[in-house]
């Protein structure tokens, strides 16, 4: 049983490129999480989705991320006009129902983005 | 709102040696208390949690209880090995929608 899949593994853009990461949750999950990691930082929360919902963006930046978790395919993470602040690794994370108390998540490996 | 103090680090320990890490947390609520882990180059894994006041949460060799009094979490392990080189995530759960909230994480070097 494969588990959370993210990719690319690593992506490097340019100051207002487009980063596009991707992230497939593990088969029967249909519960999805973005967290970024700064450097020195922990994590933290983005966004949580279910199949072709937004539940809570929270701690989504306001301008230029956006989140989906279509029907079909993985959960993407848009980040547009990219900036050196949004260097970080984003995990994604996925649960097989609302975990609820149990916080038992699965991480992925995380993308790493570096924007020159 | 919800926080989670981890200990400065990184912490380097030579085998066998005994491991605390201190994780204090801030919470309205009672939350659900974790440790993640994350070995070099993979995601983070669940090591073990407790869900209520004085439980004990425990996993390869490692433990830590949920101390409300002191709002407190520490992991502990009594011999580490080389194996248990990695970052080391307290967090925790206020219930909804399994939203996790982080400590900075702590890297933990263990020499042979």
């Amino acid at each position: 049983n494969a588990g959370v899949m993210q990719n690319p593994r690593h992506l490097v853009r340019r100051r207002g490129q487009e980063a596009r990461l991707r992230c497939s949750p593990m088969k029967g999950h249909s519960h999805v999480y973005w967290y970024r990691q700064l450097p020195e930082e922990g994590l933290k929360f983005m966004v949580y989705l279910q199949k072709e919902n937004i539940i809570d963006e929270s701690g989504m930046p306001k301008e230029r991320f956006s989140a989906e978790f279509p029907k079909e395919g993985p959960s993407i993470l848009r980040i547009q006009q990219v900036v050196r602040g949004d260097s970080a690794a984003y995990f994604c994370a996925s649960s097989p129902l609302l975990a609820g108390n149990t916080g038992e998540l699965f991480f992925g490996e995380g993308s790493r983005l570096t924007v020159l | 709102g919800d926080s989670v103090t981890q200990m400065e680090g990184p912490v380097t320990l030579s085998e066998e040696a005994f491991l605390t890490i201190n994780c204090t947390y801030t919470a309205t609520g009672y939350p659900s208390l974790f440790w993640y882990v994350q070995y070099p180059g993979e995601g983070l894994q669940l090591l073990l949690k407790a869900t209520k006041a004085d439980d004990k949460g425990s996993n390869k060799g490692f433990e830590a209880t949920y101390r409300k009094e002191t709002t407190s979490f520490h992991l502990e392990k009594g011999s580490v090995q080389v194996s248990d080189s990695a970052v080391y995530f307290c967090a925790l759960s206020d219930g909804a929608n399994s939203k996790l909230t982080f400590g900075k994480g702590i890297t933990l070097s263990v020499r042979p």
